[in-house]
């Protein structure tokens, strides 16, 4: 059974740099056709797409945040990543890895999230 | 971006209810289209994938309809365990959104 796992510091300084790890378990994060997303959850709100990265390591990423966003693939430790640049308040938020069948495609499964507060 | 608007924003219902959820596409999206189940604390859970796809393992209540904007989310007799918020997701442009959500709580 498919299992992902977020990682990373739960506290994040203003205007430094947020970094998640997703660790993949019970399948292969190479495996043909799957892409790989980053989704975020302010606490009370909606949930937002930040991106979406292939195994071979091309990414797709949420306009709005583009130009402050990373997501970057480890096929040998089968994990993938988020670095989102020069956070504020507005990016405290529960961040989920999950799996998509496709590039364009729902997410399953989910990990259980990691809530990250920017705060000095 | 195509924007999701879910309604309603919350309501109250009772166990063996029947109650649906409807989400709106600001430009048609064919069928692409899923349906999520959030409780407290916990990860979304995908129910429903293709607009009416019921995905492995989720009970037969649950049900998806809708093509090109309009889409539903029906459970046809509400359990205790349903009361949750419920979001949907657009895939058909490449940036995905989700609808606002909606909470279903007991009345």
């Amino acid at each position: 059974q498919l299992q992902l796992q977020e990682s990373g510091p739960g506290l994040v300084k203003p205007s430094e740099t947020l970094s998640l790890t997703c660790t993949v378990s019970g399948g292969s994060i190479s495996s043909s056709s799957y892409y790989w997303g980053w989704i975020r959850q302010p606490p009370g709100k909606g949930l937002e797409w930040i991106g979406s990265i292939y195994y071979s390591g091309s990414t797709y990423y949420n306009p709005s945040l583009k130009s402050r966003v990373t997501i970057s693939v480890d096929t040998s430790k089968n994990q993938f990543s988020l670095k989102l640049s020069s956070v504020t308040a507005a990016d405290t938020a529960v961040y989920y890895c999950a799996r998509l069948s496709e590039l364009l495609s729902w997410f399953d499964p989910w990990g259980q999230g990691t809530l990250v507060t920017v705060s000095s | 971006a195509i924007r999701m608007t879910q309604s309603p924003s919350s309501f109250s219902a009772s166990t063996g209810d029947r109650v649906t959820i409807t989400c709106r596409a600001s430009q048609g999206i064919s069928s692409y289209l899923a349906w999520y189940q959030q409780k407290p604390g916990k990860a979304p859970k995908l129910l429903i994938y293709a607009a009416s796809t019921l995905q492995s393992g989720v009970p037969s209540r649950f049900s998806g309809s809708g093509s090109g904007t309009d889409f539903t989310l029906t459970i046809s007799c509400l359990q205790s365990e349903d009361f949750a918020t419920y979001y949907c997701q657009q895939y058909y442009s490449y940036l995905i959104t989700f609808g606002q959500g909606t909470r279903l709580e007991i009345k």
